[in-house]
């Protein structure tokens, strides 16, 4: 049962336009969303996260957005360049036996094209 | 500072043989997670360490992985008899203190191919 779950494999997106990458989530326990991102041979890198009590986190070309009604979020990069292709994972955190545990959906491939 | 490390970066074995993966987390960190990611899928918690001691080992998929932190700092993860579901990309990560969310810092991976 997948409780995060980013449902594009993949997106192509023209260099300076914005890209727009989605997730959903079903468990209303998860209090932090996290973006990371991945490039080919090296782990996963942290990019942004939002707390479930705000809507919006904003830190230079990358905004993540929360909608808690629609269990959804999304992170937008404006402008998008060709350094950010990657495997981006949206990720939620709850608080488990007094430790946060992290859970991950299984990625979107951008590709930003030049 | 150095980062999680991990050994080996790619691993090959047949069916039935024993490997054991190798994480070195971020000197002080005394969270350290395993994590697996088979192609195309999620990245999937298997389990967390707190200094030597398992605090989750929900995500284990079953008694063939055995993982260990002996004194606190690096761990192992031992798959016997590996059998080919078992293949993917098997990520350690570190973090220095979860009673609030805090970012987990990654390793590079290791690469398993059973045949």
């Amino acid at each position: 049962d997948q409780q995060v779950k980013q449902n594009s494999p993949s997106l192509s997106v023209q260099e300076g336009r914005i890209s727009i990458l989605n997730c959903d989530y079903t468990n209303s326990m998860f209090d932090y969303f996290l973006w990371y991102k991945k490039y080919p041979a090296e782990g996963p890198t942290f990019l942004i996260s939002i707390s479930s009590i705000k809507d919006k986190n904003e830190d230079g070309r990358f905004t993540v957005f929360l909608n808690k009604s629609a269990k959804h979020l999304s992170l937008h990069i404006v402008p998008s360049q060709p350094g950010d292709s990657a495997v981006y994972f949206c990720a939620a955190s709850m608080n488990s036996g007094g430790y946060q545990k992290v859970t991950f959906g299984t990625g979107t491939k951008l590709q930003v094209i030049p | 500072e150095a980062g999680v490390t991990q050994f080996p970066s790619h691993s090959v074995i047949e069916k039935g043989q024993t490997v054991t993966l190798r994480c070195d987390p971020i000197s002080g960190h005394d969270n350290l997670y395993w994590y697996r990611r088979v192609m195309g899928k999620e990245i999937k918690f298997l389990l967390h360490f707190v200094k030597e001691s398992k605090q989750d080992e929900s995500g284990m998929p079953n008694n063939r992985f055995l993982a260990e932190r002996t004194g606190g700092t690096y761990s192992t993860l031992k798959v016997q008899p590996a059998e080919l579901e078992d293949s993917g990309v098997y990520f350690c990560a570190s973090s220095q203190d979860l009673s609030v969310w805090e970012t987990q810092y990654f390793g590079p991976g290791t690469r398993l191919l059973v045949l």
